[in-house]
């Protein structure tokens, strides 16, 4: 198995510019869930979808973000627009159930200049 | 004024001592629990798990202790190695009504050769 699959792996944009961050997550897992890591705020859960259905998207900063699972092996963050503090590295992670392990991807660093 | 970062506890120990890693949990209704690693540029990475029924569990020269009474758990790692140096986070979830893990700050684990 790949494991969860993240693209791109770096992005740099500028202030304003739309983002779209990628994730496959490992087949079969049931929940996706997407991150945002900053040496400020440490890891954060952004939201979780299981069965492709948003279940909590409480950590997700403000309008300007939005995240997508239109089928199960695919889900996307979009930031619109973007800015400089929006740079950070975003994982996308998989689990199967709430009784095992979480898989993280490789993680995407965004840069908003 | 002077933005702050995370202040991440700090461990320092030298190549073959014992290492032991500490978190303290915060849900009493936590059922399940994992142990990450992040290595500088990769994403957390699975090291072990332990359910709630059980206060021990070994692995290849790491072990998990679980103490419910005061909500604590450790990671201990035999004869470290300098590839063991990381941030190792804690994440526990709060039963299986709940899909996702809520992690801990992490620690920075530095093993001098």
């Amino acid at each position: 198995d790949a494991g969860v699959i993240q693209s791109p792996r770096h992005e740099v944009t500028e202030m304003g510019q739309e983002v779209t961050l990628r994730c496959k997550p490992i087949s079969g897992h049931d929940y996706l869930f997407w991150y945002r890591q900053t040496m400020m705020r440490g890891l954060e859960l952004l939201i979780y979808f299981n069965n492709n259905v948003p279940i909590d998207d409480s950590g997700m900063p403000e309008d300007r973000f939005s995240a997508k699972m239109p089928n199960a092996s695919f889900s996307t963050l979009k930031i619109q627009p973007s800015e400089p503090r929006d740079s950070a590295v975003y994982f996308c992670a998989s689990r199967l159930n709430p009784e095992s392990e979480q898989f993280f991807g490789p993680g995407t660093r965004l840069t908003v200049l | 004024g002077e933005s702050v970062g995370l202040h991440l506890p700090t461990l320092s120990v030298q190549e073959g001592d014992n290492s032991i890693i500490n978190c303290a949990y915060s849900n009493s209704a936590s059922d399940y629990f994992i142990w990450y690693k992040q290595e500088s540029g990769k994403g957390p990475q699975f090291i072990i798990d332990i359910r709630s029924n059980m206060d021990k569990r070994q692995g290849q020269r790491v072990t998990v202790l679980l103490n419910k009474t005061v909500k604590h758990l450790s990671l201990q790692i035999a004869a470290t190695q300098p590839g063991d140096s990381a941030v190792y986070f804690c994440a526990e979830n709060w039963g299986t009504s709940y899909g996702k893990l809520t992690f801990g700050q992490g620690t920075i684990l530095t093993v001098h050769p």
